[in-house]
């Protein structure tokens, strides 16, 4: 079974619009943390935030804003007025203390998201 | 700070080679390093976490004698696919983390793109 499901494969947008990106983890751990990458076209990965399973409060940073609610589990992400820039493929990992302190990072299968001028 | 470069960006080789891609923490010691692969339009999968002075560990699946991975030195990993063939073809990228602490965050490097002719 997947641990970290992104249902959407693919997600387009015209500039402006908001767009909520959507994670589902699974796991028996009860600390764990979660991320969220961005992955541009040109391949790098970009970190955009952790977080750990004690912490349910919402962030937000610019037009980026995460809602982690654990009764759902669930960590989904929301563009506000996105833009052209915004374009990539985004994914959502999961790290689980119960593999032991190596921090490995458990990748979604990533939502590519395109925005339109 | 926190930036992790990879040598090389892109590399072609012939069937039946080898080939060493770097990894490098360049600001930063990096206690434990990781390697993934990312076929096209696919997700990252870990290959195997390398920790500084010992044996790396590699995930089920992952032949441990194709894929040599060298981690010398607190900011340099290295991996060596050995007699390679058209089905590595791939992106091959590190992460670095500063600590042996769960969710600790991992700095990617750029990726390496890997053609097997």
């Amino acid at each position: 079974a997947q641990k970290v499901t992104q249902a959407q494969t693919e997600i387009s947008v015209v500039e402006k619009e908001d767009v909520t990106l959507d994670c589902v983890y699974e796991t028996r751990d009860t600390t764990y943390y979660l991320f969220w990458y961005k992955q541009p076209p040109s391949g790098e990965l970009v970190f955009l935030i952790r977080r750990n399973s004690f912490d349910e409060q919402n962030e937000i940073s610019g037009r980026y804003s995460w809602n982690f609610q654990k009764s759902t589990s669930s960590f989904n992400f929301t563009i506000t007025a996105s833009q052209v820039v915004d374009s990539a493929v985004y994914f959502c990992a999961l790290s689980e203390v119960s593999r032991g302190s190596q921090g490995n990072l458990i990748f979604g299968k990533g939502t590519k998201l395109s925005v339109k001028p | 700070g926190a930036v992790v470069s990879q040598h090389p960006s892109w590399v072609i080789c012939k069937s039946g080679t080898s080939v060493k891609i770097e990894c490098r923490s360049l600001d930063f010691q990096a206690t434990t390093m990781f390697w993934y692969r990312q076929f096209p339009k696919q997700s990252l999968m870990l290959m195997a976490t390398s920790n500084e002075g010992s044996k790396a560990t590699y995930e089920q699946g992952v032949e441990k004698d194709k894929f040599l991975i060298n981690h010398a030195s607190l900011t340099l990993s290295t991996l060596t696919v050995t007699s390679a063939h058209p089905e590595d073809s791939s992106f091959y990228i590190c992460s670095a983390s500063l600590g042996d602490m769960q969710g600790n965050e991992q700095y990617f490097g750029p990726g390496t793109r890997l053609t097997v002719t």
